[in-house]
């Protein structure tokens, strides 16, 4: 089953422009990750978040954790084309190797 | 740089035929993940392997979807026979924390887009 919800389920917006991304999920967490997907392609890590961390940068990703309110939010800025794709927030429920749950995605269009 | 590799990219099948899909990890990755994605939705686990042990199959229709690691290395994730609902991604991840790494990040594999007909 589908742990988080992402919102929106689709964005559009012009290149140069910032795009938020914002995750939800319902248990408690070890840390949260963000994937992007190309069209028919596979995952792409882009940056994990510990349950005791609040925020993260990595190049123009800047990513938030709210454990109380059981949220994130991903951050692109200065959007271009080529971010075009699907991005995807994922939950593990410990450290180690365990399996992901993913939500279903918002589809982030960005227009030249 | 590593990659996950998956085989076939694609496949056409007819219900009630079988299919076999190929996964060969990053070399030293002990943790190998299979999962499906559905058209529109985020992926979802069917099984688990550490080395060539099952660690969750919990999601697994195991009438139908087989899967192993013999070797505990590559792996293959059979579904006989094939439903029309079986159309989707079956993506395949590996990750490993004797690489260092502090935390389960997953490389994903390109996938394999199954259309059954």
């Amino acid at each position: 089953s589908q742990q988080g919800e992402e919102d929106p389920q689709a964005l559009s917006i012009q290149e140069g422009e910032n795009a938020t991304m914002n995750c939800s999920y319902k248990t408690s967490i070890n840390n949260l990750q963000w994937y992007r997907q190309n069209s028919g392609r596979g995952l792409v890590h882009l940056i994990l978040i510990r349950s005791n961390e609040r925020e993260k940068h990595s190049g123009r990703l800047r990513v938030t954790l709210d454990t109380s309110k059981k949220s994130s939010s991903l951050l692109i800025t200065a959007s271009r084309a080529a971010d075009t794709a699907s991005y995807f927030c994922a939950t593990a429920v410990n450290s180690g190797n365990t399996p992901l749950v993913f939500g279903k995605g918002t589809r982030l269009s960005v227009i030249a | 740089e590593a990659e996950v590799a998956q085989s076939p990219r694609y496949k056409i099948t007819e219900k009630s035929q079988a299919v076999a899909f190929w996964c060969d990890p990053i070399s030293g990755h002990a943790t190998l993940y299979w999962y499906r994605q559905i058209l529109g939705q985020g992926p979802e686990l069917l099984v688990q392997f550490q080395d060539e042990s099952v660690v969750d199959d919990s999601q697994l229709p195991k009438d139908r979807f087989s899967a192993e690691r013999l070797k505990g290395v590559d792996s293959t994730l059979k579904i006989q026979p094939a439903e029309l609902g079986d159309s989707a991604m079956y993506l395949c991840a590996s990750s490993s924390l004797r690489a260092g790494l502090p935390h389960n990040e997953q490389f994903f594999g390109p996938g394999t887009r199954l259309t059954v007909l």
